[in-house]
């Protein structure tokens, strides 16, 4: 089992939907992040969140919105999304960003679907 | 870019045998993760090799580091049928962990 929990498991959405995916790790890391995963590709880095607060956003579009209310919470709102967005959402945290030399450790993911 | 390129992008073996798969990248980096992928779940930290360091172990576990040809490779030793995931590479620069596009590793029981 993972240490880095993410709910829901499976989310369907229409387009024209608001939900929020929701991550939560106890491991007192300070960084943590959003990738999405596209079947048979590799994860992509959507954000990272330094000591609670964005230091990236790869250009993310903004109809996902993320949030951190707290060092062990991760949010990423989901507005007007499109089928294209359907795919793996993965969570994961980390001791620190870069300098750190610290592993990333994963939740198991999201499958959302976007009809 | 910062991102690892995965050599080959599918290996399928016999149980027993050993597995080896290779990163190339073209930046420099603090160092180059290796993680694991079952189908559906999500990733699994394998083991982190400094931009220092030359080689590293971890059980069946080996890796390689060399800078001046910015590559790595992983060796997976005795490979077993749980052994069968995709293997991802993920060179770490300043602030990014950006992944490779995998090695869809099967071993044939």
């Amino acid at each position: 089992d993972t240490e880095v929990t993410q709910t829901p498991k499976h989310l369907v959405m229409g387009m024209t939907n608001k939900k929020s995916l929701k991550c939560e790790q106890h491991m007192g890391h300070r960084a943590m992040y959003w990738y999405k995963q596209k079947a048979k590709k590799p994860p992509e880095l959507m954000f990272v969140y330094s000591y609670e607060k964005l230091s990236i956003n790869e250009s993310v579009p903004s109809r996902f919105s993320p949030e951190c209310p707290n060092s062990s919470l991760l949010n990423l709102h989901l507005h007007a999304l499109q089928p294209e967005d359907s795919a793996l959402y993965l969570c994961a945290s980390s001791q620190g960003v870069g300098s750190y030399n610290s592993p990333l450790h994963f939740g198991n993911g999201t499958r959302l679907t976007v009809t | 870019s910062q991102q690892g390129e995965e050599d080959p992008q599918a290996l399928s073996i016999q149980e027993g045998e050993n597995a080896t798969m290779n990163c190339s990248y073209k930046t420099s980096i603090n160092n180059l993760q290796w993680y694991r992928q079952n189908s559906g779940r999500g990733l699994v930290h394998l083991i982190l090799i400094r931009s220092n360091e030359r080689e590293k172990h971890s059980g069946r576990l080996r890796v390689t580091l060399d800078t001046s040809k910015k590559s790595s490779s992983l060796l997976i030793t005795a490979s077993r049928a749980a052994d069968t995931a995709s293997y991802f590479c993920a060179p770490q620069g300043a602030q990014k962990l950006v992944f490779g596009q995998g090695t869809r590793l099967t071993i044939n029981p």
